[in-house]
């Protein structure tokens, strides 16, 4: 069964720093999803970011950017010029290509120091 | 705007009660979710539904009953039959049966049990 880890519960990073936050997951399969996504105080998810296994460039969206290592089963994020809105919760999170469940990791609170 | 509304924000429910939780998305996405979220975890899926009255169980359907009846609505009930039913909800949807391009989630309901 596929399994997703993030191995900091919490993270702290001082604004307009950079700061990444891992991520590692368990997979047999060659095909699949990856997602990081945001939870703010208010507990609605947000969607940060997607990556598609079988493309080798890495995804970015603005000030996120993620360091996707296949063969290491790693899927980490990068927040650039941190803000105090980054302030949240993170999961990563995995998509089978075949099965349409999202397994999702614990989560890492981000904190920004101002 | 389009988008995901759960109902009530806040939710109480006595010992042996059966609640209903409401989910509504204009969004015209296909596929429906419940997740359950408890402090320090990921999320777990409840149920999901593809199609319009069809769905299937997730990892922890026990005690929880859905209907889909129409492509906009995916109401749960959390039945007498769930023995620790406070957590937060949270409803998603997505284009597509699979979720390919990522999840849009309502802002959640607490259910608290007095």
């Amino acid at each position: 069964a596929q399994t997703v880890t993030q191995s900091q519960p919490e993270m702290s990073v001082q604004e307009a720093e950079t700061v990444t936050l891992s991520c590692t997951y368990d997979t047999s399969e060659s095909d699949y999803y990856l997602f990081w996504y945001k939870q703010p105080p208010s507990r609605q998810m947000i969607l940060v970011i997607r990556q598609e296994a079988y493309k080798q460039q890495n995804a970015t969206e603005n000030r996120f950017s993620v360091n996707f290592q296949k063969a290491a089963k790693s899927f980490s994020l990068k927040i650039s010029d941190s803000q105090l809105g980054d302030a949240a919760m993170y999961f990563c999170a995995y998509r089978s290509a075949i099965y349409y469940q999202l397994i999702w990791g614990a989560g890492t609170k981000l904190i920004i120091k101002p | 705007d389009g988008g995901i509304t759960q109902s009530p924000k806040y939710l109480f429910r006595k010992e042996g009660q059966n609640v209903t939780l409401s989910c509504e998305q204009n969004l015209n996405h296909d596929a429906m979710y419940w997740y359950r979220q408890d402090p320090g975890q990921g999320l777990r899926l409840i149920y999901y539904s593809q199609i319009v009255n069809d769905f299937q169980k997730g990892d922890i359907a026990e005690g929880y009953s859905v209907s889909r009846e129409k492509k906009e609505s995916f109401p749960l009930t959390v039945t007498s039959a769930q023995k620790n039913p406070t957590a937060f909800y949270l409803c998603a949807s997505s284009i597509g049966a699979g979720g390919d391009y990522g999840y849009t989630f309502g802002s959640g309901t607490r259910l608290t049990v007095v």
